[in-house]
């Protein structure tokens, strides 16, 4: 089946830039989507398509998707983005999440 | 406006079978490419897909869960449920619909507010 690895977590300072990765062999050939979840709510969808930006999400959310990682920029990062973030792919009719990875706003 | 709730019970037995139900509003099932997922999450622990309904009824599951997952999807009613046979404490977690947007290419766009599911004797 297949996988997908995030780091377990990431910090950043307030008003700098976060990456979170996410790894899964040849994910650069699939859709990837990121889902940000802060405690005790839902997760929301930030990104769709790799690079795409619901609705109501700000552009400093940004996806980029190449080889075999994909990855999600958070530029300017603030304290209200502290969450854990899963990326997610399609894969032979299935649905596969990430491992999730902490975000941490210094 | 699209929104999800989830509904079940709270607690169930071991070896019981849990039956959950999302009830939706400000979309049809029966609008093509539009789906339900169901999404659940173990305390502390990383999202897990489960099994997904498609306006044409076709139907996908989790590989490791197919044998005890059944959804079905009621498009009067506007509800679609899951079944899962033969619980076990491992199975306690926050489980949630989502609604498969055929815009967004396999993405879940909107979510419930998830029901929290503990099995226990």
């Amino acid at each position: 089946s297949y996988e997908l690895t995030q780091p377990l977590s990431v910090s950043v300072a307030l008003g700098q830039t976060a990456r979170i990765t996410c790894g899964g062999n040849n994910i650069g050939s699939k859709n990837v989507h990121w889902y940000q979840q802060k405690p005790g709510q839902a997760p929301v969808l930030v990104i769709y398509r790799d690079s795409n930006r619901p609705s109501g999400i700000p552009e400093r959310f940004s996806g980029s998707n190449s080889g075999n990682t994909a990855t999600l920029t958070i530029s300017r990062a603030q304290a209200g983005d502290e969450a854990d973030y899963y990326c997610q792919v399609w894969d032979s009719s299935t649905y596969v999440f990430g491992t999730g990875t902490k975000v941490t706003v210094l | 406006q699209i929104t999800l709730k989830e509904s079940g019970p709270t607690l169930v037995k071991p070896t019981q079978t849990l039956t959950l139900t999302c009830t939706f509003s400000g979309f049809s099932l029966s609008t093509s490419g539009v789906g339900v997922g169901w999404i659940r999450q173990p305390p502390g622990k990383a999202l897990e897909w489960l099994a997904l309904i498609y306006w044409d009824d076709d139907k996908r599951y989790s590989p490791s869960l197919k044998s005890r997952l059944t959804i079905t999807k009621d498009t009067s009613k506007n509800q679609v449920v899951l079944t899962m046979t033969n619980m076990d404490p491992v199975d306690t977690a926050t489980y949630y619909c989502a609604h498969r947007s055929p815009t967004t290419h396999d993405a879940f766009d909107i979510w419930g507010q998830g029901t929290m599911v503990t099995v226990s004797s």
